[in-house]
């Protein structure tokens, strides 16, 4: 079956600006988390959703939020950008078993802030 | 002192070689995941972890919940082991991962 698909795999975009991005889970999913990867932080969460609904949320100003719609797909979106908002962002998404099958990645989006 | 802490940061061995990658942490969890970094970004789960100890081919993960402590185990190192690998624990609190600052693992032929 498809992975998680992310979309775009690159982005190139000025400060102020906002940008949104897109994570498609396996099919049948309904979990979807999202990271942010930097070389001085690491890995971090942001947030997860669940069935629409925000799950959980990590320790991120609110100019990064996101959503999830009915199909499972999930957005998240960072307005007014900082350079320091220059990361890897991944999403992962889990089944309802996921203690059977845990958290699949996917490629992630590569964010430039300039 | 960050709740999951790896060890070594940095790793080079020799094709042939077994290899040992260490992670401690301090929080009560559910789970705890070994991940695959390539250079490029993408990230593949190895394994989860609950309780004793998983193999799938020259990989093995073992995991001591009493003394909070999880290795990952390579036999047969090849060339293209060569990626980061990343400790990550799901706490039983709530249902995100808190990650490790991996393990840059480099086998040289």
């Amino acid at each position: 079956k498809a992975g998680v698909t992310q979309t775009p795999r690159y982005l190139i975009k000025t400060r102020g600006q906002q940008v949104t991005l897109s994570c498609s889970p396996i099919s049948g999913h309904r979990s979807v988390s999202w990271y942010q990867q930097t070389p001085g932080q690491g890995l971090q969460f942001l947030f997860e959703y669940f069935s629409e609904t925000q799950r959980n949320k990590g320790n991120f100003p609110g100019r990064f939020s996101g959503r999830q719609f009915s199909n499972s797909r999930s957005e998240m979106n960072v307005s007014t950008l900082e350079l320091g908002d220059s990361a890897l962002y991944l999403c992962a998404s889990r089944g309802d078993w996921a203690i059977l099958y845990g958290y699949t990645f996917g490629s992630g989006t590569r964010l430039t802030v300039v | 002192k960050n709740e999951v802490e790896q060890s070594p940061q940095n790793l080079t061995a020799q094709e042939g070689e077994f290899i040992t990658i260490n992670c401690s942490y301090s929080v009560g969890i559910s789970a705890l995941h070994w991940l695959q970094q390539h250079p490029g970004g993408g990230i593949v789960s190895l394994f989860m972890l609950s309780s004793g100890k998983k193999k799938h081919g020259r990989l093995i993960a073992t995991i001591n919940i009493q003394e909070k402590h999880s290795s990952l185990h390579i036999t047969a190192s090849h060339p293209r082991d060569s990626a980061v690998y990343i400790c990550a624990v799901k706490e039983t609190s709530g249902s995100r991962l808190t990650f490790g600052e991996g393990t840059q693992l480099t086998v040289n032929p």
